[in-house]
């Protein structure tokens, strides 16, 4: 079965700490793709990253950072030098590829809510 | 710029009435999109898969014949709402996945029921 777990459900920081959001998943697949989505209160998902299976390089883009490590099917995101901006709900999800090949629906965490207190 | 669109972004209506909810990809053709629901302080959950050509398919506990699901063309997908109750209000969300292998999300559809 596929399943997303974010064991931290509200995370308060003060602005410029660093914080890392976990993200452990499940699945029999050996291809799959995880992704991170922000949603601040507007409700509209923001997309953070997508990697697949296979690739388990570790990415950073400005302030963010992912850590991917398929041995203990983990996916952590770390924010550096947190901002007030960054508060928001964050999701961690899985997806898998249909029969036919197509990618198929999104799994999500039940996400954790970060806070950035200035 | 947003590459799937939805329609409306806001809906407040009464209790026994139908709301449809239009999701479009802008960019690219969709043969598949999904539907999710989120409640209040809750993650998303998927409610259907819309197929082109075909017949919806639904995730348990998901009532097809109140959550009607219509892919007419290959970048329009509908959800209509039937005889709408307060519990359905919700924040309705599609997504496509893309060629790309990315999937793209709408900006949702907050509907409240009265």
């Amino acid at each position: 079965a596929q399943k997303v777990t974010q064991a931290q459900t509200e995370i308060s920081v003060v602005e410029k700490e660093d914080v890392t959001l976990d993200c452990v998943y499940e699945t029999r697949d050996t291809t799959y793709y995880l992704f991170w989505y922000k949603q601040p209160p507007s409700g509209e998902l923001v997309f953070l990253i997508r990697r697949n299976s296979f690739d388990e390089q570790n990415e950073i883009s400005g302030r963010y950072s992912w850590n991917f490590q398929k041995s203990t099917s983990s996916f952590n995101f770390t924010i550096t030098a947190s901002q007030v901006v960054d508060s928001a709900v964050y999701f961690c999800a899985l997806s898998e590829r249909n029969y036919g090949g197509s990618q198929g629906n999104l799994i999500f965490g039940k996400g954790t809510k970060l806070s950035v207190k200035p | 710029g947003a590459v799937v669109s939805q329609h409306p972004s806001w809906v407040i209506c009464k209790s026994g009435t139908s709301v449809k909810i239009e999701c479009r990809s802008l960019d690219f053709q969709a043969t598949t999109m999904f539907w999710y629901r989120q409640f209040p302080k809750q993650s998303l959950m998927l409610m259907a898969t819309s197929n082109e050509g075909s017949k919806a398919t639904y995730e348990q506990g998901v009532e097809k014949d109140k959550f009607l699901i219509n892919h007419a063309s290959l970048t329009l997908s509908t959800l209509t709402v039937t005889s709408a109750h307060p519990e359905d209000s919700s924040f309705y969300i599609c997504s496509a996945p893309a060629p790309t292998d990315t999937q793209y999300f709408g900006p949702g559809t907050r509907l409240t029921v009265l």
